[in-house]
């Protein structure tokens, strides 16, 4: 079935440098991939769409340019938090439309310290 | 826009019990309907959807839950629950199938006990 990769699983990174976090769809091709965070007990909450060869779509209160995303390709989709912060630190999970339904990437870990 | 609401954050259960993870949604069109399953620090698994035709929908690991329109409901049910069952539930929604974004409910932690 579709398989979206996504990496790292795990990052730990210093207060004000940037990370980049990849999602790549395996065996088909993801026009659109969404972009989620979740913080601890709550929620998934989508924070962005992208589209390949297009701007991404951000939802009320994400800040685009601290929250940078490139979909550069059919096969994959990528999310930089730049000069990330403590508050920053969460779940960072994509997904993609796919196998008649949406297919989710195992997540991020970032921890801002 | 549509919206989810789960209305229990915590089930706790015994093993072997029945359960029931409710859940409700808003959309002013037709919807699809969605649960998945996270356990700690993992991505989410899709339990079972429901796009069209009948309203009871089966999915992995025994789970089932039912469709219904009148009361814009989509409960998820296990008949005889297991430890391994123990993980977070959501319930997500989508107006259309397709490019269209998943709007997730809150979640219902559900604790399996001996």
């Amino acid at each position: 079935g579709a398989v979206v990769s996504q990496h790292p699983s795990r990052v730990i990174c210093k207060s004000g440098t940037s990370v980049k976090i990849e999602c790549r769809s395996l065996d088909f091709q993801a026009t659109t991939m969404f972009w989620y965070r979740q913080f601890p007990k709550q929620s998934l909450m989508l924070m962005a769409t992208s589209n390949e060869g297009s701007k991404a779509t951000y939802e009320q209160g994400v800040e685009k340019d601290k929250f940078l995303i490139n979909h550069a390709s059919l096969t994959l989709s990528t999310l930089t938090v730049t000069s990330a912060h403590p508050e920053d630190s969460s779940f960072y999970i994509c997904s993609a439309p796919g196998g008649g339904g949406y297919t989710f990437g195992s997540g991020t870990r970032l921890t801002v310290v | 826009a549509q919206s989810v609401t789960q209305l229990d954050s915590q089930v706790p259960v015994f093993e072997e019990a029945p359960v029931e993870l409710r859940c409700n949604y808003s959309s002013s069109v037709s919807v699809y309907l969605f649960w998945y399953v996270q356990y700690p620090n993992q991505g989410l698994q899709l339990l079972l959807k429901y796009l069209s035709g009948s309203t009871l929908v089966k999915g992995i690991n025994g789970f089932e839950a039912e469709f219904n329109k009148s009361q814009t409901s989509f409960h998820l049910r296990k008949p005889s629950v297991h430890i391994s069952d123990t993980a977070e539930y959501f319930c997500a929604v989508s107006e259309g199938q397709g490019a269209q974004k998943l709007v997730f409910g809150q979640g219902t932690r559900l604790t399996i006990n001996p």
